[in-house]
């Protein structure tokens, strides 16, 4: 069974920063992209950032203006979310999620991790 | 960036009714680039539609897939109790990929 478990999430000052994780199993984790998505309460998911199996092809949401790092550790069947300068309208559920079909990174999401909680303070 | 609508914002019918979901995308997407999500209250989206027409794994047959360039459909041919639901439409042809505003399907 394909699982995802995110950690890392929490309550930070506005400014502050957080590296959300992302722990794959159930797949060849080295073939397939990642990305994150995040839910505000009461909203529609909003792509994050998302990363190709071997790094070589990331791409970010337009809103993030920098603040965000995705990264993937294959030996670790992991994905990170580095957030720096981080705002209130950062606040949502973080999920991870696992591109659909092998290789290519402009695929659907399947499956979705349960997702961890960001809760900046203003 | 490619901006979806989805239309009707909630959608309320009685078990056994047909459920005709839209999405439209502000320039043509790829066909095997829209996907079709379900969320229930308090889970994870899933997955139930991908590349327009192709159902997901585990799917139910009652649910189907069609459109290309900017309009996309989603039917639920006979409603039950379960499909209680929001229902996103996602492009992922482009990056940035983008998500539709969702349709709230209740159930009478």
């Amino acid at each position: 069974e394909v699982q995802l478990v995110e950690s890392g999430g929490g309550l930070v000052q506005t400014g502050r920063s957080l590296r959300l994780s992302c722990v794959g199993s159930g797949f060849k984790f080295d073939e397939y992209g990642m990305h994150w998505v995040r839910q505000a309460a009461g909203k529609g998911p909003e792509w994050v950032s998302g990363i190709s199996w071997n790094s070589d092809y990331i791409g970010y949401a337009d809103s993030l203006k920098g603040r965000f790092t995705i990264s993937r550790d294959n030996a670790k069947n992991s994905v990170y979310l580095q957030m720096n300068s981080l705002r209130p309208e950062d606040t949502a559920l973080y999920y991870c999620a696992k591109a659909g079909g092998l290789g290519s990174f402009f695929n659907w999401f399947d499956p979705w991790g349960q997702g961890t909680l960001v809760t900046v303070s203003s | 960036e490619i901006v979806l609508t989805q239309s009707p914002g909630t959608l309320s019918l009685s078990p056994g009714q047909r459920a005709t979901l839209s999405c439209r995308a502000s320039q043509s997407v790829r066909s095997n680039s829209l996907a079709w999500y379900q969320q229930k209250a308090g889970q994870a989206p899933r997955v139930l539609i991908y590349g327009a027409s192709s159902r997901a794994t585990g799917i139910p047959d009652r649910f189907s897939g069609s459109g290309s360039g900017t309009d996309f459909s989603l039917i639920i041919s006979r409603l039950e109790p379960e499909d209680l639901a929001v229902y996103y439409c996602q492009q992922t042809g482009v990056s940035p990929f983008s998500f539709g505003p969702g349709t709230k399907v209740d159930i009478k």
